[in-house]
């Protein structure tokens, strides 16, 4: 059976550091993935999503970045974060069309 | 990026009652999906549906594809404690990229 692994689960970062977020998927090839952001009690943000390994199609402008080195792995980065990328963040892999979540990551910026 | 009208955007019950929540779209989808969000994790899929006037069930939960293809509703009957969360719609359209369009959340909270 198919498995995502998202970490870390929560994340407390000051402004201007870096950020690297990881999911993987097991159980599955070349799945399509996806990141979105959730603000506090607000609807799912898709942020990034790829179709392969070095597709990347960004939804939103904004301080993040994604790559896919492997096939089952989706990373998310920023350079330098801001107060505003606060959030909770799930990465989440579909086959054709139901998609699966991982179990999120908090982030807070201070 | 584009969304789903979903309604009721909050509901409070009594345990008990049943529940009704609706998505509606301005654009044709293949399929339609139903997730739960507990506070604090990921979404996770409830009822998937895959063709039009298609009415499916999970234990207490039914949900149905609308006719025209742009709209679908979710049924919770009899509803307890533990149903507490958001529910999300998402629909899908093949040529799409597959990307999953998600509604805008019903957050449903039960009182005893």
């Amino acid at each position: 059976s198919q498995t995502i692994h998202q970490w870390p689960a929560t994340l407390v970062q000051p402004v201007g550091s870096p950020l690297s977020l990881e999911c993987t998927v097991e159980g599955t090839s070349n799945p399509n993935l996806y990141w979105y952001r959730q603000a506090a009690g607000r609807g799912l943000q898709l942020l990034f999503y790829s179709v392969g390994i070095g597709q990347i199609s960004s939804e939103v402008p904004q301080n993040l970045s994604a790559s896919r080195p492997q096939d089952r792995q989706f990373i998310l980065s920023s350079k330098k974060l801001l107060l505003s990328d606060s959030g909770f963040y799930l990465c989440a892999w579909s086959g054709f069309a139901e998609a699966f979540f991982g179990q999120g990551t908090r982030l807070t910026v201070v | 990026g584009q969304q789903l009208n979903q309604s009721p955007q909050s509901m409070f019950i009594q345990e008990g009652e049943d529940v009704s929540m609706n998505c509606t779209s301005s654009s044709i989808f293949n399929t339609w999906l139903w997730y739960k969000q507990d506070p604090g994790e990921g979404p996770v899929l409830l009822i998937a549906l895959y063709k039009a006037g298609e009415l499916t069930s999970n234990g207490r939960l039914t949900a149905q594809f609308g006719i025209t293809r742009k709209d679908s509703f979710l049924n919770i009957s009899a509803s307890i404690p533990s149903d507490v969360g958001i529910y999300f719609c998402a629909g899908h359209s093949t040529g799409t990229a597959s990307k999953l369009t998600f509604g805008t959340g019903t957050r449903l909270q039960v009182t005893l």
